[in-house]
Order: structure tokens, then C-alpha cells, then sequence
């Protein structure tokens, strides 16, 4: 059973840089053509997808954040790692990772979803 | 990357059929069969409901269906139950090697 958690600051303010954490369970981040990936959703607006990290340690990431984004994984603790730098109010948002299979080109699989506030 | 254009909201009755569109480039849409659907009811993570345009996942009722012509797609829900009501999203694999998402459509079960 694959299942995916998202922990982090529940606040952080203007100009901070946010470092969220997926802790995932199920499958491996080593396998072939696993990846994780980051996707935000502000409230009452739709989903925004941030970055992907393969299974050969390749990332993508969304062309307009690529500047603020860094993704990183730790396999032998089955966690992926997001930072945004330069928090600004308009990120506030529910973050959510999600699995896929690079292959297949789904989300497959989703944790529940972290609600991050910017706010001074 | 601009996001794909959904319908802001649909509605139907129970019972009946709707579908919602959504609408890409030949850099997402058009370009590949990497299509996907997504439900989200109030305060859940998404669910996938349909992916590479028109396949179902394990669980997920045949009355969703999906489809494709250029560079837009369509989900269809058909006889429409209460609980189809929820937000529905659409997401295409990108020239960029990038994914974006649809603005999102609000069904409505009246």
C-alpha cells in the first residue's frame, strides 16, 4: 500500500524560505522510473504543479518558480525535501506530493495535503 | 507555462450525462496521450479518475470516460450520482518535460 505524508511549517513568514518534507511509504525512490513530485493548491484555486524528482536523482521544475524551487531526496529514509525560497503571501497554498511512475506520466497516488500560510 | 482552460462550472441532474472540456496546446494536449483527470471533493487530496486520456484505474466507475480531439480533451461522467459533485482537474505531461493542470471545473449534481 502506498501511502504519502506531508510535514512542514504550518506559518512562516515574508522572505523565509519554506523546506517541506514527504515521507513516503509502499514503494522505492531507487526503483526504475519512480518519481516523486510537488504540487500546490492555494485556497479555493486550482493545482499548480512545482517540481519532480526521478528515480535517477534528475529534477524538473516548474518553469516560472525554477528560481525558488529545489528538490532533493534521501532515499534510505524514503523522504523527498522541497524549498521555496523568498515566501511571498501568494504562496500560500496546500502543498500535496504526489507518486507517479515517469513513464506512465500520472499522479498516481497523493498524501493529504499541508496547508503552508505566509504571513507576517 | 499557461495552465489548460476548463469550464469554470457544469451542472446536471441525477441521472444524466455531462462532459467537461479542456483545452491545451500542441505542447501538452495536442502532443501527447499523457492526459489525466483528477476529482477533488471539499478539503481532500485529489483522486486520479482517468489517465493516458481514456484509461480508468482499478475502482473507479465506468461512468467516467475520456477522450481527445486535438488539443482538447473531454471528461464525461454519466449517469450522474450526488457524489460525482466535487471539483474535477485535468492535467497534461508537457514539451518541457513539465506537467500543468486545468483551472479546474465545479460540478454541480442538482
Amino acid at each position: 500500500q502506498v501511502t504519502l505524508r506531508e510535514s512542514g511549517p504550518a506559518l512562516v513568514k515574508p522572505t523565509q524560505t519554506l523546506t517541506l518534507t514527504c515521507t513516503f511509504s509502499g514503494f522505492s525512490l531507487s526503483a526504475y522510473g519512480m518519481c516523486v513530485s510537488w504540487i500546490r493548491q492555494p485556497p479555493g484555486k486550482a493545482l499548480e504543479w512545482l517540481a519532480l524528482i526521478d528515480w535517477d536523482d534528475d529534477k524538473y521544475y516548474s518553469i516560472s518558480l525554477k528560481t525558488r524551487l529545489t528538490i532533493s531526496k534521501d532515499t534510505s529514509k524514503n523522504q523527498v525535501v522541497l524549498t521555496m525560497t523568498n515566501m511571498d503571501p501568494v504562496d500560500t497554498a496546500t502543498y500535496y506530493c504526489a507518486r507517479l511512475d515517469y513513464s506512465l506520466k500520472y499522479f498516481e497516488n497523493w498524501g493529504q495535503g499541508t496547508l503552508v500560510t505566509v504571513s507576517s | 507555462q499557461s495552465a489548460l482552460t476548463q469550464p469554470a462550472s457544469v451542472s446536471g441532474s441525477p441521472g444524466q450525462s455531462i462532459t467537461i472540456s479542456c483545452t491545451g496546446t500542441s505542447s501538452d494536449v495536442g502532443g501527447y496521450n499523457y492526459v489525466s483527470w483528477y476529482q477533488q471533493h471539499p478539503g481532500k487530496a485529489p483522486k486520479l479518475m482517468i489517465y493516458d486520456v481514456r484509461h480508468r484505474p482499478s475502482g473507479v466507475s465506468n461512468r467516467f470516460s475520456g477522450s481527445k480531439s486535438g488539443n482538447t480533451a473531454s471528461l464525461t461522467i454519466s449517469g450522474l450520482q450526488a457524489e460525482d459533485e466535487a471539483d474535477y482537474y485535468c492535467s497534461s505531461y508537457t514539451s518541457s518535460s513539465t506537467w500543468v493542470f486545468g483551472g479546474g471545473t465545479k460540478l454541480t449534481v442538482l
